[in-house]
């Protein structure tokens, strides 16, 4: 167990849908971290939160938004959802928001567009 | 922009066998790291390397960066079934963010 908690586990929809996946970090860690993994793939970086501000964006797309709240939880919004959404959502969490801290994984969110 | 390969994209080993995974990157690297997800699971941070040439072992695992810091190698001695999973290494470039590999799926066979 990391400490770092998603919800919900999955998650089904359909096509044009908006949905929210959370993320709480673990106590003391002030950065998050969002990830998509799609199936058989890679991680690819999403974008990256540090004590309530944007820090870094990766390949994120228009139609995705996410934010960190005061109490440093993280939502990852996504909506107008297509079937190529589908895929394992990772929030990750660091101390900092340095890129040569340690990050710890949630168990993720998958989503499935149908 | 900075990639990150990873070779091979996949390998299947009989149990006892060695295992090595390696990480080319783009650019030159300030640092780099490891991680392995098991099946089903999330990934796991196994280790961090910043120096030039720098070796760091984990029991059975060694973590190897290279002298120019664009190269990157994991091995497995004596691979067991507990190695199974994929193993991520991810680079970061100056004070950019960290660049995840393809990955390189390991089975092993009792």
């Amino acid at each position: 167990d990391s400490g770092v908690t998603q919800t919900p586990k999955h998650l089904i929809t359909a096509t044009g849908q908006r949905v929210t996946l959370r993320c709480s970090p673990r106590s003391g860690d002030l950065s998050v971290y969002w990830y998509q993994q799609s199936l058989d793939q890679g991680l690819q970086f999403l974008i990256q939160y540090y004590n309530g501000e944007e820090r870094a964006k990766g390949n994120i797309l228009e139609r995705f938004s996410a934010q960190q709240f005061p109490d440093l939880h993280s939502e990852l919004n996504l909506s107008s959802l297509e079937l190529g959404d589908s895929a394992l959502y990772f929030c990750a969490s660091s101390v900092w928001g340095r890129y040569d801290n340690e990050q710890f994984f949630g168990p993720g969110t998958r989503l499935t567009v149908l | 922009g900075q990639q990150v390969m990873q070779i091979p994209q996949y390998q299947h080993v009989q149990e006892g066998e060695d295992f090595t995974t390696y990480c080319n990157s783009s650019t030159t690297l300030s640092n780099i790291q490891w991680y392995k997800q098991r099946p089903g699971g999330h990934p796991v941070f196994l280790i961090q390397l910043v120096k030039s040439g720098e070796v760091k072992k984990q029991k059975r695992l060694t973590f190897q960066f290279g002298e120019a810091k664009k190269n990157s190698s994991l091995h497995i001695t004596a691979t067991q079934t507990t190695d199974v999973g994929t193993y991520f290494c991810a680079g970061r470039t100056g004070f950019q963010k960290l660049v995840f590999g393809t990955g390189t799926r390991l089975l092993v066979s009792p």
